[in-house]
């Protein structure tokens, strides 16, 4: 088992839509969350930053963490052309000091 | 410099040499990580350092890969023997605590082994 999986997609969502991206890990000790945005042949960024349970919000993104569940989640609102990259979900691991990346999700903002 | 510094951006070697990637962290940023992604992959975490020391370098995947933090600042990530496997792009990435505070990503040095 992966310490932390995404789907790889490409998820296609048309322009004006919700997109939802879903990360799971497997470190139950895991206790700081990230989402980071890739462009193609760019460095990750950092887009939301989640260290409890429940929902963070910041404009249009909104991380949701449920660690019962050992899950994390990243919703985009009225998506844009320009949100179309990698999205990497990335968890502290081994004892905390250790960010270990997802795969990253595809998404694809369509006109 | 305001964000993290690597050079080279980019460095095509042949099979066997030695190459050597640096990296400038944030100033005032004590933790430094050393990630390897590879194509379609997410970052691979290698070595993260604290300070001066190498608080946890179980990423590294053999003993071709070593690095170094002598001043507690700029980073040097050493590869002997180089492999056509080790092509990738070799990220470096600071945060001011190890952990807790996100991790800011330089540019990124793309290593190419012939």
């Amino acid at each position: 088992q992966k310490e932390v999986e995404q789907n790889s997609g490409p998820l296609s969502v048309p322009e004006g839509a919700i997109a939802s991206l879903n990360c799971t890990y497997s470190d139950r000790g895991s206790q700081s969350f990230f989402w980071y945005r890739q462009y193609s042949g760019k460095s990750p960024e950092l887009i939301m930053s989640i260290y409890s349970n429940g929902d963070k919000e910041d404009g249009r993104f909104t991380a949701q963490l449920n660690k019962a569940s050992q899950y994390v989640s990243l919703l985009i609102r009225d998506s844009q052309p320009s949100d179309s990259a990698t999205y990497l979900c990335a968890v502290t691991t081994g004892g905390g000091n250790k960010l270990t990346f997802g795969t990253g999700t595809q998404l694809k903002v369509e006109l | 410099g305001a964000g993290v510094s690597q050079t080279p951006s980019n460095k095509v070697t042949e099979k066997g040499k030695y190459v050597e990637l640096r990296c400038d962290p944030i100033s005032g940023h004590t933790a430094l990580y050393w990630y390897r992604q590879s194509l379609g992959q997410g970052p691979e975490f290698l070595i993260y350092f604290q300070g001066t020391g190498a608080a946890d370098d179980s990423g590294l995947p053999n003993d071709r890969f070593f690095a170094v933090r002598p001043e507690g600042s700029v980073s040097t990530l050493k590869i002997q023997r180089t492999e056509r496997g080790d092509s990738a792009v070799y990220l470096c990435a600071s945060s001011p605590t190890a952990g807790v505070s996100p991790l800011h990503f330089g540019n990124g040095t793309r290593l190419t082994v012939t």
